[in-house]
């Protein structure tokens, strides 16, 4: 079973609020992975987890937190947006860094 | 010159055809490739891995050329339902992250 499972599917949420993204393999996969993707374009790299430790932050701002609490869990904490950070956020896991990743159906946000 | 770079389409063929999409990488040291397909307003799904010596799936076939640093995915007798985005994805390796090309987009019709 190659599922992995975000929540929640849509999120609209104001420029001040705190909301999180949440994700979850039961792959036993030890690589897991934000993608933040806009209409029309490719997704693109946030943040990577290996073996619950953060291995690549590609230069996000601090409004966005990643979490990971435990191998199968990923969160992505969200503080005080803006309204150009409206996108599909997705979530994707993969065995190791060096394998094919599995995603997520993704959250959409729409901030306000 | 882009890491990884499709065509973008739009490619629109009739049911049955067979359709042929290109990608290229620029990095050498890439290790792994990969096609994915996208459906609108829906993740994107691995469709294959490409290996060296090329492999197929039923209707569709993927190819490596490591010497001319491109990938091609090949799909024979097209329907309706292959009507998607089609993104070539490249793991450099050494940052351990893939690298998505922008997609090529397919339209098949009746």
């Amino acid at each position: 079973d190659t599922e992995v499972t975000q929540t929640p599917k849509h999120l609209v949420m104001g420029m001040t609020n705190k909301k999180s993204l949440k994700c979850e393999q039961h792959m036993g996969h030890r690589a897991m992975y934000w993608y933040k993707q806009k209409a029309k374009k490719p997704p693109e790299l946030m943040f990577v987890y290996s073996y619950e430790k953060l291995s690549i932050n590609e230069s996000v701002p601090s409004r966005f937190s990643p979490e990971c609490p435990n191998s199968s869990l990923l969160n992505l904490h969200l503080h005080a947006l803006q309204p150009e950070d409206s996108a599909l956020y997705l979530c994707a896991s993969s065995p190791g860094t060096e394998y094919e990743q599995y995603f997520g159906p993704g959250t959409r946000l729409t901030v306000t | 010159r882009k890491e990884v770079e499709q065509d973008p389409g739009p490619f629109n063929v009739p049911e049955g055809a067979t359709v042929a999409f290109n990608c290229t990488y620029s990095n050498s040291a890439s290790q792994s490739f990969f096609w994915y397909r996208q459906d609108c307003r829906k993740e994107p799904k691995l469709l294959m891995s490409v290996y060296s010596s090329g492999n197929e799936d039923g209707r569709f076939t993927a190819q490596l050329n490591r010497a001319s640093q491109y990938i091609s995915l090949l799909i024979r007798d097209s329907k309706l339902s292959d009507s998607a985005t089609y993104l070539c994805v490249v793991n450099t390796g050494t940052a351990s992250k893939l690298t998505f090309g922008t997609g090529t987009r397919l339209q098949v019709t009746l």
